[in-house]
């Protein structure tokens, strides 16, 4: 069974805000990060740290951590969200990475 | 700009050892930590390992018997060989960069990735 755990799926109407969590133990030791794929395309890094976006990603996607479960906020989705969204953090069970199952979103 | 671009072949055979290259364009492999990271076909993704910074390779637990990650510093390659594949092992392949600049790890740049299967 996978280290992190993240919902499936998700909706969210066009322009509302959804959350999206990943839960583990892996989280009380370390930041997750959290990546975007869309399909067809290579996962795109949009949060990691405490909350912190790479160039180019939109201000609307925001994280945070608490405990074990990390979470990414999406403040007014756009249709252009819409994708597959996967957390991702060292482990807590030794010198690797564990990604979550991905949750997908969809923008109705 | 900073690109990643991988090639390898695509099909492979029972048993055969899947080798996939990645060349790092506008940059330099040194300083940095790399890795490889695989997703079958409507699946997630999983994490293969990484040659970080200090030239260490650290393996996912589930991989680490069949997986090798090199780093040919003079010809600007990583390398990612995977023996003994079988149909279980067909995948799109990531490599991509694991960037710690202020202390907090993250994959920051992604390869176009190379769909990888293992059929007889």
């Amino acid at each position: 069974s996978s280290e992190l755990i993240q919902d499936p799926l998700v909706t969210v109407a066009l322009g509302q805000t959804v959350t999206i969590t990943c839960q583990g133990d892996s989280h009380r030791s370390y930041y997750a990060s959290w990546y975007q794929q869309r399909p067809g395309q290579a996962p795109l890094l949009v949060i990691f740290g405490k909350n912190s976006r790479p160039s180019g990603i939109p201000d609307r996607f925001s994280g945070s951590n608490s405990g074990g479960t990390a979470s990414l906020t999406i403040t007014g989705a756009q249709p252009e969200d819409e994708a597959d969204y996967y957390c991702s953090s060292r482990s807590s069970r030794g010198n690797h990475y564990v990604f979550g199952p991905g949750t997908t979103v969809t923008v109705l | 700009q900073e690109h990643l671009q991988q090639w390898g072949a695509g099909l492979l055979k029972p048993s055969e050892t899947l080798s996939l290259m990645c060349a790092f364009y506008g940059g330099s492999f040194t300083g940095h930590s790399w890795t490889w990271i695989r997703q079958p076909p409507g699946k997630g993704l999983e994490w293969i390992g990484e040659f970080d910074h200090t030239a260490t390779t650290n393996y996912s637990p589930s991989l680490k018997s069949r997986v090798s990650i090199s780093l040919d510093t003079s010809k600007n390659h990583l390398s990612l060989r995977l023996n003994s594949v079988t149909a279980a092992d067909t995948a799109v392949y990531y490599c991509a960069r694991v960037s710690r600049s202020d202390g907090y790890s993250r994959f920051d740049l992604w390869g176009q990735g190379t769909l990888v299967s293992v059929s007889s």
